[in-house]
């Protein structure tokens, strides 16, 4: 059972919007430790998708947004196309676990 | 740029020890970045195990600290991982990472499985 807690699936159409929740508490998104989004395709290893909230590597699309609120993290996606189809996964520090952490993970399919 | 290759053994008796070495090429090992290990168990999400600093400072997850220790061998320029007392719960696919806040970039990964 992961401290940061994101919905197991979403799914969208081409095109449409999806956002992804990642929910944390006092000693992690709330106690203002930043938050990663990492997306993994499948077979491959995690890639950077948004750092520090909402920074977003070069190369990747601004269809991606992440935004952080109180104890709770999201990110968004505009203009879905069938590449985005991926695992999706938030991460932050704890500091009651003191140590780095990950969400379980959001399967998001493109219909 | 920075990449990381993990290798070690595919295949690790039960109550052995997992090995596993992450070469870094394309940049400095002394550099102010964490190097760190995460697993991804089949089918599963991802679960940071640890990380060393170049001076040799460590953070363990404290869910694995008794059977986890990494190291770092700056002549060459690779950090390693070893977990004891294996079980079938540690069959994952293992990755290295730099870590400078986040985690950037990773290695492909390499699957471990505990089996007799």
């Amino acid at each position: 059972q992961s401290v940061l807690t994101q919905p197991p699936s979403v799914s969208g159409a081409p095109g449409q919007r999806v956002t992804i929740s990642c929910t944390g508490s006092s000693s992690n998104i709330g106690a203002d430790y930043d938050v990663h989004w990492y997306q993994q395709l499948p077979g491959t290893a995690p890639k950077l998708l948004i750092y520090r909230n909402t920074n977003r590597p070069s190369g990747v699309p601004d269809r991606f947004s992440g935004s952080k609120s109180g104890t709770s993290a999201s990110l968004a996606i505009t203009g879905l196309r069938a590449e985005d189809e991926a695992d999706y996964y938030c991460q932050s520090y704890d500091s009651s676990l003191s140590g780095l952490v990950f969400g379980r993970g959001t399967k998001l399919t493109v219909l | 740029q920075v990449q990381l290759q993990e290798s070690g053994p595919g295949l690790v008796k039960p109550s052995g020890t997992l090995s596993l070495t992450c070469a870094v090429s394309g940049g400095s090992i002394s550099s102010s970045n964490w190097w760190s290990w995460v697993r991804q168990p089949p089918g599963q999400g991802l679960e940071w195990i640890g990380e060393i600093y170049h001076t040799g400072s460590t953070n363990y997850n404290l869910s694995l600290k008794s059977r986890v220790t990494i190291s770092i061998d700056k002549s060459k320029t690779q950090f390693s991982l070893k977990l004891t007392s294996i079980t079938a719960a540690d069959t994952a696919v293992y990755y290295c990472a730099r870590r400078n806040n986040w985690f950037d970039p990773w290695g492909q990964g390499t699957l471990v499985t505990v089996s007799s």
